[in-house]
C-alpha cells in the first residue's frame, strides 16, 4: 500500500540556522505533496506544497524541493526562529483522494 | 468562505461505551471528507475517506466506522470503545484533488 517515510523524527537547531526535513513516498501515481505545521494541541495547517509538475517551490524562509524519479520531497527553513518550533508532517496524495501523511518531524529552534 | 466544525473538543468515556464524533463543513458542496487519527507524539493515521454521500472507504480494520449521512457531515461512531481507541481525532475536508486538506480542530479522546 501507500507509505510516506519522513526522517528525522526530532531535530533542534539554533536560532538562525537552516533546518531540513525529508520524506520519500511508495505511490508513483502521487501528484501533489503538502507539507503541514502542527503546533502543540492544535489543527495541523498548511505552510507549502508541491504539485508534481514543478521541481521546486519557495515562499520566504520557507521551500519545497521534488524528485519524481527518486520520489523524494524535502522541507527547508531558512533563518529559523523560535516560532517555527512545532511538528512538521509531509504527505503524499494519489488518484484514490487520499492524502498518506508522514510520521511527523518535531522541530525544536534553540534561542 | 469555507469552514470545518468538529464537536467536541475533548471527550472522556468509559471503555465499552459508544462514541459519535460529528464533523460538518460550511460553504462548499461535495467536499471530500477524512477521519485521521493522531496517537500521542505520533504520525496521522487516515482511518476513513468519502467522496460522496453514503460512499465511505476503511483503510484501518478496527473498532470504528463512519458514515456521511448528508453532504457536508461525516461521523465517527464505535459500538464499544476500547482503551487503545484513545487519540487525537481529526476530520478533514478537501475540494478536490491535487489541492489542500482542510482540518477541524480536533477530538481529543480518552478512554478510562
Amino acid at each position: 500500500g501507500e507509505n510516506v517515510e519522513q526522517h528525522p523524527s526530532t531535530l533542534s537547531v539554533q536560532e538562525g540556522d537552516s533546518a531540513v526535513i525529508k520524506c520519500t513516498y511508495s505511490d508513483s501515481a502521487s501528484n501533489y505533496f503538502p507539507w503541514y505545521k502542527q503546533e502543540l494541541g492544535k489543527r495541523p495547517q498548511l505552510i507549502i506544497d508541491i504539485r508534481s509538475n514543478v521541481g521546486e517551490k519557495k515562499d520566504q524562509r520557507i521551500a519545497v524541493t521534488l524528485n519524481k524519479t527518486a520520489k523524494h520531497f524535502s522541507l527547508h527553513i531558512t533563518e529559523t526562529q523560535p516560532e517555527d518550533s512545532a511538528v512538521y508532517f509531509c504527505a503524499a496524495q494519489a488518484g484514490t483522494y487520499k492524502y498518506i501523511f508522514g510520521t511527523g518531524t518535531r522541530l525544536k529552534v534553540l534561542a | 468562505s469555507q469552514t470545518i466544525h468538529q464537536w467536541p473538543a475533548t471527550l472522556v468515556q468509559p471503555v465499552g461505551s459508544p462514541l459519535s464524533l460529528e464533523c460538518t463543513v460550511e460553504g462548499t458542496s461535495n467536499p471530500n471528507l477524512y477521519w485521521y487519527r493522531q496517537a500521542a507524539g505520533r504520525g496521522l493515521q487516515l482511518l476513513f475517506y468519502s467522496v460522496g454521500i453514503g460512499q465511505i472507504s476503511s483503510e484501518v480494520p478496527q473498532n470504528l466506522s463512519a458514515s456521511r449521512p448528508q453532504d457536508r457531515q461525516f461521523i465517527l461512531s464505535s459500538k464499544k470503545l476500547l482503551l487503545s481507541d484513545s487519540g487525537f481525532y481529526l476530520c478533514a475536508w478537501s475540494p478536490g484533488f491535487n489541492t489542500e486538506a482542510f482540518f477541524g480542530q480536533g477530538t481529543r479522546l480518552t478512554v478510562v
